[in-house]
């Protein structure tokens, strides 16, 4: 069974850089029809997606987010990353790192699943 | 601002069926997939593509789109249906989420 764990500091000071690890258990992270992406929550609000990477370094950004994140793939350790720079207190929430199918054709479509548990990062001085 | 729309609260009787919707013009060329999440927890994907159930999910949750709205049905709803949930598809931005539904079940 697929699982996914997120780690990395749960508190960043402002102006500073998040960064956080996915390690994909259970299966390989070279997947051909897989990304992999991260996803996070402010408290008490919704979802919102941020980016997602292909194991070869192909990588897709949210336009709003584009100037400050960067996105890794590690295939040797099974792990991706996400580093966000210059970060404030509207960066506060749970983070998500997810598998994220998707399907080209007649048809376009991708999903997020599994979801790891999580990981509450902070941002205060 | 979510390019997703969806209505932030609805009810439904135990037993009865319910259906949660999502509109937004990304719709009209991509298919939704559909998130419950309950306090505390990471979202579960429920639905995805044309009306796909991962592994897992009961067959009383469907989905269904027309135009610029897909829908998501639970068809007898039971207490532990009740959550959060999501819309989701693939825009061209990338990727958006609807706001959230909060669904109870009285």
């Amino acid at each position: 069974q697929l699982q996914l764990q997120e780690s990395g500091p749960g508190l960043v000071k402002p102006s500073e850089t998040l960064s956080l690890t996915c390690t994909v258990s259970g299966g390989s992270i070279s997947s051909n029809s897989d990304y992999w992406g991260w996803i996070r929550q402010p408290p008490g609000k919704g979802l919102e997606w941020i980016a997602s990477v292909y194991y070869s370094g192909s990588t897709y950004y949210k336009p709003s987010l584009r100037s400050r994140v960067t996105l890794s793939v590690d295939t040797s350790k099974n792990q991706f990353s996400l580093k966000l720079t210059s970060v404030t207190a509207a960066d506060t929430g749970v983070y998500y790192c997810v598998r994220h199918p998707q399907i080209f054709g007649a048809d376009t479509y991708n999903w997020f699943d599994p979801w790891g548990q999580g990981t509450l990062v902070t941002v205060s001085s | 601002s979510s390019e997703l729309t969806q209505d932030p609260a609805v009810s439904v009787a135990l037993g009865q069926t319910v259906r949660i919707t999502c509109q937004g013009d990304s719709l009209r060329n991509y298919f939704a997939s559909w998130y419950q999440q309950k306090p505390g927890q990471a979202p579960v994907l429920v639905i995805y593509g044309k009306n796909n159930r991962p592994s897992g999910i009961p067959d009383r949750f469907s989905g269904s789109s027309s135009g610029n709205t897909a829908s998501l049905t639970i068809t007898g709803a039971q207490a532990g249906d009740e959550a959060d949930y999501y819309c989701h598809s693939r825009d061209n931005s990338g990727n958006a989420f609807g706001g959230g539904t909060k669904l109870t079940v009285l």
